[in-house]
């Protein structure tokens, strides 16, 4: 079935160091790629997404690449800071009409000061 | 301001009970989903609707039920909790078409606990 792979599991930086997540998704058809960011005690909260159509997205200190062909997406947080620790979710969704994300099974960032 | 809430953070129950976890959105949103997280699996979809009165079957819904008689509330039951049902249980909801049609809202999560 449908599935992605999300690695690592967790990941500790020193603070102002860069932080890389990278997912692996399945089905060929989605088109959809958005992450989410859980902090304690909260639900995710969506931080970006990128679409088929692009490569690259950035928006301030976070950036998401998409490599269609590989199927292969990733996060990258840039000189990272102390409230960026939390656990992080990649997803994937495709355009069947059932709004579905599949999502991955989340990496968990300490950025230490 | 995009509002999904529920209706417990804890709930602690005993095995065989029926308990129903409720979830209400503020954004007219149509799709409504109910997700449990555990540690290493992620989030894994039960059940979610995208009318009212209409459900479908996430990749996990055994031993659960939905019911969503009005378009701002979505119910999950458990209709003879286990303790292997012990987990977070989290609602999110999104709207279905537009430029943001994706983005799914997620409330605060509700923590089970099955004794």
């Amino acid at each position: 079935g449908e599935n992605v792979e999300q690695h690592p599991s967790t990941l500790s930086v020193q603070e102002g160091d860069s932080a890389v997540i990278k997912c692996t998704y399945s089905d060929s058809a989605s088109n959809y790629f958005p992450w989410y960011k859980q902090e304690l005690g909260k639900g995710p909260q969506l931080i970006i997404d990128i679409r088929s159509n692009v490569g690259e997205k950035k928006d301030q200190r976070i950036a998401v690449t998409l490599n269609k062909t590989a199927k292969h997406f990733s996060l990258h947080i840039t000189e990272t800071q102390p409230e960026d620790s939390a656990v992080y979710f990649c997803a994937a969704s495709n355009p069947s009409g059932t709004y579905k994300y599949i999502f991955g099974t989340g990496t968990r960032l300490k950025v230490l000061a | 301001d995009v509002k999904v809430t529920q209706s417990s953070r804890y709930l602690v129950k005993r095995t065989g009970e029926k308990v129903f976890l409720e979830c209400v959105q503020d954004m007219d949103h149509e799709n409504m989903f109910w997700y449990r997280q555990d540690p290493g699996l992620g989030l894994r979809l039960i059940y979610f609707s995208y009318d009212v009165k209409m459900k479908e079957k996430g990749d996990i819904p055994e031993g659960y039920s939905v019911s969503r008689e009005k378009k701002e509330r979505f119910s999950l039951i458990l209709e003879s909790a286990s303790t292997n049902q012990t987990s977070m249980y989290l609602c999110a909801s999104s709207v279905r078409q537009g430029p943001s049609y994706n983005e799914q809202f997620f409330g605060p999560g509700t923590r089970l606990t099955v004794l």
